[in-house]
C-alpha cells in the first residue's frame, strides 16, 4: 500500500518561495506519474502539475511560470517550488498519485495534505 | 480551461436513499471523468475513473456513468460514513481541473 507524506513549512512570506517535499514509502515512482495539487475555500480544487517517473513535467498554465516539480529517485521524493507567494496561494497542498502508469487521467493516492500559510 | 459544473451543489438525504450527483463539461471529455468524496480535514479518496471504472475496493453502491460532456455519480443505499462532499475532474485535457463539489447531508 503506496503511501504519500508532504513535509515543508507551514508559514511562508510574501514574495518568498515555497518548497515543499512528497515522500513515497511503500512502492516505486515507477511507472506512475506525480502530481501535486492544492485547495483553498475560493478556489477549490487545483492542479498544479505533474512529474513522470522518466523526469518529464507538464505544469497548469495559471502556475508555470512560478512552479518547478523535481524527482528525488534515491530518496523516493518528489517536490514542488512555488516562487513569488502572495497570500491567494495560501491552501492545503497535495502530492497525489495517477491511477495508472500509462495515463494521467485521475488521482489515485493522495498524501494527507498540508496547510501553507502565506502572511508577513 | 475545461469547466465543471456540478448540480446540485448540495442536498441532504436519509441512510438508505439513493441519490445521484451530475457533472457537466464545458467541452466533450471522451469520458475522462473522475469522481471523488472528500470528508472534513481529510484527501480527497477517488470513487471512479473513466467515468464507470470503480477503484478497487470501493463498495458497489458507488456507480458511474457518462458520456460526452454529462456525467453522474449515483449511491445506492446511502449509508452513513458517505456523507461527505464530492468532487468530479476532467482528466482530458490539461490543465486537469475540478468540479465546485457537492455537499452531501444528513436529512
Amino acid at each position: 500500500q503506496v503511501q504519500l507524506q508532504e513535509s515543508g513549512p507551514g508559514l511562508v512570506t510574501p514574495s518568498e518561495t515555497l518548497t515543499l517535499t512528497c515522500t513515497v514509502s511503500g512502492d516505486s515512482l515507477s511507472p506512475y506519474y506525480w502530481n501535486w495539487l492544492r485547495q483553498s475555500p475560493g478556489k477549490g480544487l487545483e492542479w498544479l502539475g505533474f512529474m513522470f517517473y522518466t523526469g518529464s513535467t507538464k505544469y497548469n498554465p495559471s502556475f508555470s511560470s512560478r512552479v518547478t516539480i523535481s524527482m528525488d529517485t534515491s530518496k523516493n521524493q518528489i517536490s514542488l517550488k512555488m516562487g513569488s507567494m502572495t497570500g491567494a496561494d495560501t491552501a492545503v497542498y497535495f502530492c497525489a498519485r495517477s491511477v495508472t502508469g500509462t495515463t494521467n487521467v485521475a488521482f489515485n493516492s493522495w498524501s494527507p495534505g498540508t496547510l501553507v500559510t502565506v502572511s508577513s | 480551461d475545461i469547466q465543471m459544473t456540478q448540480s446540485p451543489s448540495s442536498m441532504s438525504a436519509s441512510v438508505g436513499d439513493r441519490v445521484t450527483i451530475t457533472c457537466r463539461a464545458s467541452h466533450d471529455i471522451s469520458g475522462w471523468l473522475a469522481w471523488y468524496q472528500q470528508k472534513p480535514g481529510k484527501a480527497p479518496k477517488l470513487l471512479i475513473y473513466a467515468a464507470s471504472s470503480s477503484k478497487s475496493g470501493v463498495p458497489s453502491r458507488f456507480s458511474g456513468r457518462g458520456s460526452g460532456t454529462q456525467y453522474t455519480l449515483t449511491i445506492n443505499n446511502l449509508q452513513p460514513e458517505d456523507f461527505a462532499t464530492y468532487y468530479c475532474q476532467q482528466g482530458n485535457t490539461f490543465p486537469m481541473t475540478f468540479g465546485q463539489g457537492t455537499r452531501l447531508e444528513v436529512k
